[in-house]
Formats: structure tokens, C-alpha cells, sequence
């Protein structure tokens, strides 16, 4: 199983781009890479996935290096109500064991 | 789209009861559904994968006579706790992914969409 290592936390301020790492060295072939956003006492919300390169969409972008052995998130401009937990998933969904083994997440906390 | 709708939100009820959390995508169908359990402070841990028409696959350590799972169609699964006690007391979480994917469609790799969450105490 592609195991996932994150940061367990990070602060920042409104208005600053942050940018959350999580280590995969073991990821497949197939796996691809999703990160998810929990608020307390609500399920986790789907941010974004990719394979390889770039992947941009109207929240956050995804990049992943040639060797896939990383990604990062980044948030652009962050508010306060981005505080949450971010947790990064690496898995394919022909393999569901993977995608279904959350890490600890990264607990970011957005400060005005 | 994919909207999952889990409900009760919370439930405090005495030891020894049994409770009966539903989980029911609004908007699509769903082969596998997931439920999931959460501590304070900690990640989500998986306790059993259901199939519709199939028995629940459970993770090790999860009993299967407590946790009963009932995937009673494409659109909905139950989780039961029975005789509930206070080391049950938590947050239950249920999940979906969506079947019958368009080609083209993003993301490639179709992720789960998760209910809001039932939290479970038990006195």
C-alpha cells in the first residue's frame, strides 16, 4: 500500500498561498493522487486529484513532480475558512484498498 | 452532483441501545459504499466495505454482529450498532463513489463523496 506522510500542521494568514506536501514513495503505476478538505463534524469534501504534472480547478492546483514521489497542494489567497484538515489519498480506483486509507492529514490553521 | 445525504447528524441515546444510521446519495448510484469511523483529534478509519446484494467485507478488529450493514439498494446503505455502549460513542462516517463514469470525464480516477457524518453518544 502506497503509504502517505504529511505535515500534522501548519499555520497561515488570510490572503497567503500555502502549500501542503505529502510524501508517497511508494505509489503505483496506477495510482492516482486525491486530496480531500475535513471541516469538525463533517465528512471530507473532495479538492482535487491528479496523476502527473499540473491539475488546476477553481479551488486549488495539484502539482506532482516526474517521479510522482510527492505532491503538493496549494491554496491560493487562503481565508479564514479554509481552516480544515487537508488529507492526500494515493490509490486506484481498481484497487480501492488504497484510496480508502486516510493518513494523519495536515491540520492547517488560517489566522487573520 | 454527487450529493450523499447521511442522517441522523447526532444521536445521544443509553448504553445498551441500538442505533441505526442511514446513508443515501441523492443524485447517482453506487455499487460500494464505505462506512467510516472517527475519534476526536484523529484520522478516519475504515470498518467495512458493502457491496449492494452482497455481505459487508469488514476491516480487522471491527466486530460484524455489532456493526451490522445493510446495503439495501444502489442509492442506500444502513449501519446498525447494536447494543451500543460508551466505547461506541463516535463519529460515523459514510461514503460513495459513483458509478458509471462518462468517458472523458474528470477526475479519471472517481473519488468518494462522503456524508455530513452521524455523532454517536451513547451515556
Amino acid at each position: 500500500l502506497a503509504k502517505t506522510t504529511q505535515p500534522i500542521s501548519m499555520d497561515s494568514y488570510e490572503g497567503q498561498e500555502v502549500n501542503i506536501t505529502c510524501s508517497h514513495n511508494n505509489i503505483a503505476t496506477n495510482d492516482y493522487i486525491t486530496w480531500y478538505q475535513q471541516f469538525p463534524s463533517q465528512g471530507p469534501r473532495f479538492i482535487i486529484q491528479g496523476y502527473k504534472t499540473k491539475v488546476t480547478n477553481e479551488v486549488a492546483s495539484l502539482f506532482i513532480p516526474a517521479d510522482r514521489k510527492s505532491s503538493t497542494l496549494s491554496l491560493p489567497r487562503v481565508s479564514l475558512s479554509d481552516t480544515a484538515v487537508y488529507y492526500c489519498l494515493v490509490g486506484d480506483e481498481n484497487n480501492a484498498g488504497n484510496m480508502l486509507t486516510f493518513g494523519g492529514g495536515t491540520r492547517l490553521m488560517v489566522k487573520p | 452532483g454527487a450529493v450523499v445525504s447521511q442522517h441522523p447528524s447526532w444521536v445521544i441515546c443509553k448504553s445498551g441501545t441500538s442505533v441505526k444510521i442511514e446513508c443515501r446519495s441523492l443524485d447517482f448510484q453506487a455499487t460500494t459504499m464505505f462506512w467510516y469511523r472517527q475519534f476526536p483529534k484523529q484520522s478516519l478509519m475504515l470498518m467495512a466495505t458493502s457491496n449492494e446484494g452482497s455481505k459487508a467485507t469488514y476491516e480487522q478488529g471491527v466486530e460484524k454482529d455489532k456493526f451490522l450493514i445493510n446495503h439495501a439498494s444502489l442509492t442506500l446503505s444502513t449501519l446498525t450498532v447494536t447494543s451500543a455502549h460508551p466505547e461506541d460513542s463516535s463519529f460515523y462516517i459514510c461514503s460513495m463513489r459513483p458509478e458509471g463514469r462518462k468517458a472523458g470525464q474528470q477526475p479519471a480516477n472517481q473519488p468518494q463523496h462522503f456524508g455530513d457524518g452521524t455523532r454517536l453518544s451513547i451515556l
